[in-house]
């Protein structure tokens, strides 16, 4: 079964990037679409944005000038970066793998729930 | 983007009983594209179902997903103590991707 470990700073500086990674094992990352979801206090769970098999990433367009999400193929790894943080971005922050299906004529489509995820990784901006 | 709301905020019952979890979306939900997720403290969470009605892979039969439109219901048929945890409704059909604000089932 693939599993997920989020792994990072736990502390930030205010208007600095926050850097998070996401190592998957018990799979390949390559063929699959991926996430970034946190959850913090004030605004529950939300989702950062996805980065798909082709390399090209989707983003909340709440955070999109700010957010790049990434890949390692070689590493079987995805990060996330935030930049400019401030404290409102203080949350748990989750990796995913997305669900998809294949459409009729066998391609794979992404379909946006989420099917697995890390456990979670604090991250806390502040000076 | 579209809201969902979440009722009720807690839910109080006893091992055994049924629980009727609500997710009710401001505008309808592309496809009955909704998923439902269990959360405990400390774990990942988990998914239970999708496009509404779709139990996810190993997921017990007594859970099941239900509606349409702007308005979505899991149900859970005879709960078991493992099943007290925080439940998340998710639309999956329109970007971006949003979430309820959970239900906590607790031991009554």
């Amino acid at each position: 079964q693939v599993q997920l470990q989020e792994s990072g700073p736990g502390l930030v500086r205010p208007s600095e990037t926050l850097s998070l990674t996401c190592t998957v094992s018990g799979g390949s990352i390559s063929g699959y679409y991926w996430s970034w979801i946190r959850q913090s206090p004030g605004k529950g769970l939300e989702w950062i944005g996805n980065i798909y098999d082709s390399g090209i990433s989707n983003y909340n367009p709440s955070m999109k000038s700010r957010v790049s999400i990434s890949r390692d193929t070689s590493k079987n790894q995805f990060s996330l970066n935030l930049s400019s943080v401030t404290a409102a971005d203080t949350a748990m922050y989750y990796c995913a793998r997305v669900g998809y299906y294949y459409d009729s004529s066998g391609y794979s489509r992404i379909w946006n729930y989420f099917h697995y995820w890390g456990q979670g990784t604090l991250v806390t901006v502040s000076s | 983007e579209i809201v969902l709301t979440q009722s009720p905020g807690t839910l109080s019952l006893s091992p055994g009983e049924r629980a009727t979890l609500s997710c009710t979306a401001s505008q309808t939900v592309s496809n009955n594209y909704l998923a439902w997720y269990q959360h405990k403290p400390g774990q990942a969470p988990r998914l239970l179902i999708y496009a509404a009605s779709d139990r996810a892979t190993g997921i017990p039969a007594r859970f099941s997903g239900s509606g349409s439109g702007t308005d979505f219901t899991l149900t859970i048929s005879r709960l078991e103590p493992e099943d007290f945890a925080v439940y998340y409704c998710q639309q999956h059909g329109a970007s971006p991707y949003t979430f309820g604000q959970g239900t906590r089932l607790e031991i009554k």
